[in-house]
């Protein structure tokens, strides 16, 4: 069974930075790309960041460009979105999505249960 | 970018009801649309993909058509468990858009 564990949402001042974690099991992590996923209050989904399973592809949504980084660790089965320059409307529940190919393209299959971010002064 | 419009927006209707909702792409995206489930409080889960094909567990009485720019979700009897909000999204190349979503209430 896929299991997907997000990590290290917290409230951070407007400029702060975050780093999330996604603790990935029961399938072979390194065979598919990864996702993440936000969906502020009462509003729709948006996925801001993608990765390869190899690591070497990424993707950014223009809104996080330039102040987030996905990576992962493949050893550790863990995916990662280190977010800097937090502004308000980055506010939102992170998931971590498990995409249905090796690149990134495909359908989001598993999601996590999400972590909050709360950018706040 | 390619954006993702479906409507309605919301929609109630009772148990038993054929319901559908409509998802239309700017641009011809041909079969690579998928359709997400969000009940209330819960995480999205992906009903099925390539417009039409369902996923391992998902009731029969979804169904899903169109190719190009213009497709389909239906729900051929509405069940109180199919409460939720669904959205479309567009994939195959990033940015992989959803559309804004459609509440479904009974």
């Amino acid at each position: 069974e896929v299991q997907l564990l997000e990590s290290g949402g917290d409230l951070v001042q407007p400029g702060g930075s975050l780093r999330l974690s996604c603790a990935a099991s029961g399938f072979t992590f390194s065979s598919y790309a990864m996702n993440w996923v936000r969906q502020a209050p009462g509003k729709g989904l948006e996925c801001v960041s993608s990765i390869s399973g190899s690591g070497g592809t990424t993707y950014y949504a223009d809104s996080v460009k330039g102040r987030f980084t996905i990576s992962r660790d493949n050893s550790k089965n863990t995916l990662y979105l280190q977010m800097k320059s937090l502004r308000a409307e980055d506010s939102a529940v992170y998931f971590c999505a498990k995409d249905s190919r090796n690149e990134p393209g495909g359908t989001f299959e598993s999601w996590g249960q999400g972590t909050l971010v709360t950018v706040s002064s | 970018d390619i954006q993702m419009t479906q409507s309605p927006s919301s929609l109630s209707a009772s148990v038993g009801d054929r319901v559908t909702i409509t998802c239309r792409a700017s641009q011809d995206i041909s079969h690579y649309l998928a359709w997400y489930q969000q009940k209330p409080g819960k995480v999205p889960k992906v009903l099925m993909y390539a417009a039409s094909t369902l996923y391992s567990g998902v009731p029969s009485r979804f169904s899903g058509s169109g190719s190009g720019t213009d497709f389909t979700l239906t729900i051929s009897s509405l069940q109180p468990e199919d409460v939720a909000t669904y959205y479309c999204q567009k994939y195959n190349s990033d940015p992989r858009t959803f559309g804004q979503g459609t509440k479904v209430e009974i």
